[in-house]
């Protein structure tokens, strides 16, 4: 593969569970980031992480945490999910800081919380 | 913190016309501009950046234009054509770090032939 690969591709999920989100890239990019997209919202940035054993927060942290062991995974966490959480979380990484050059997405987690 | 504003929401354009896309964006010392396409069901894809040293970038039929003063960049596409039909994101740098990218809410186009 060459990319971004998100996984579970959709799940459903009960109120109160805990999830992780799973991202792993093969490209050695350094940095990584977690989007979730609603409708009507566009794209959020939840977390993202410019070098491996670095994190940072975005413009919707609340609910989630990640970490950054290696370069390749950048795994999303749900401690306990509310039904607010359901979205489409999009993970993205990219060579540079900052999406210089271009972000790559994955192809996203499609998450139902009931 | 940055925030990205983006219009129209939607728009519908005849195949050959040219649809224009606006974005506005506030305070930022990292300069970097980019548009992103989405096609229903995938990732969004980069489709073209402008970092600010040039007021004007063209790739094809794509142009971005960019006011510094005002704090606004467009997205131009011209000779529109029905697969360009997609939900097109500007973004902005989320913070003067520059330490990620923060979009606007998302134009949906529609080209009709």
């Amino acid at each position: 593969i060459a990319g971004i690969t998100q996984a579970p591709t959709s799940q459903i999920l009960a109120a109160g569970r805990r999830m992780t989100l799973r991202c792993t890239q093969d490209m050695r990019h350094n940095a990584m980031y977690w989007y979730r997209q609603d409708l009507g919202l566009g794209l959020r940035l939840i977390h993202y992480s410019n070098t491996a054993g670095t994190t940072g927060k975005g413009e919707v942290p609340d609910g989630y945490s990640v970490s950054r062991a290696n370069t390749d995974d950048f795994p999303l966490t749900l401690a306990s999910a509310v039904p607010s959480q359901t979205s489409v979380y999009f993970c993205a990484s990219s060579v540079a800081q900052g999406g210089v050059g271009g972000y790559t997405f994955g192809s996203g987690t499609r998450l139902t919380v009931v | 913190q940055q925030q990205v504003k983006q219009s129209p929401q939607s728009l519908i354009v005849q195949k050959g016309g040219i649809s224009i896309i606006n974005c506005a964006y506030e305070n930022t010392a990292f300069d970097y501009f980019p548009w992103y396409q989405q096609f229903p069901g995938k990732g969004p894809a980069l489709l073209i950046a402008i970092r600010p040293d040039v007021s004007e970038k063209k790739e094809g039929r794509f142009t971005i234009s960019f006011n510094k003063s005002a704090k606004q960049f467009s997205l131009h596409i011209m000779d529109s054509q029905p697969g360009d039909s997609a939900t097109y994101f500007c973004a902005a740098p989320f913070n003067q770090a520059g330490t990620a990218l923060i979009f606007g809410k998302g134009t949906t186009l529609s080209v009709s032939s």
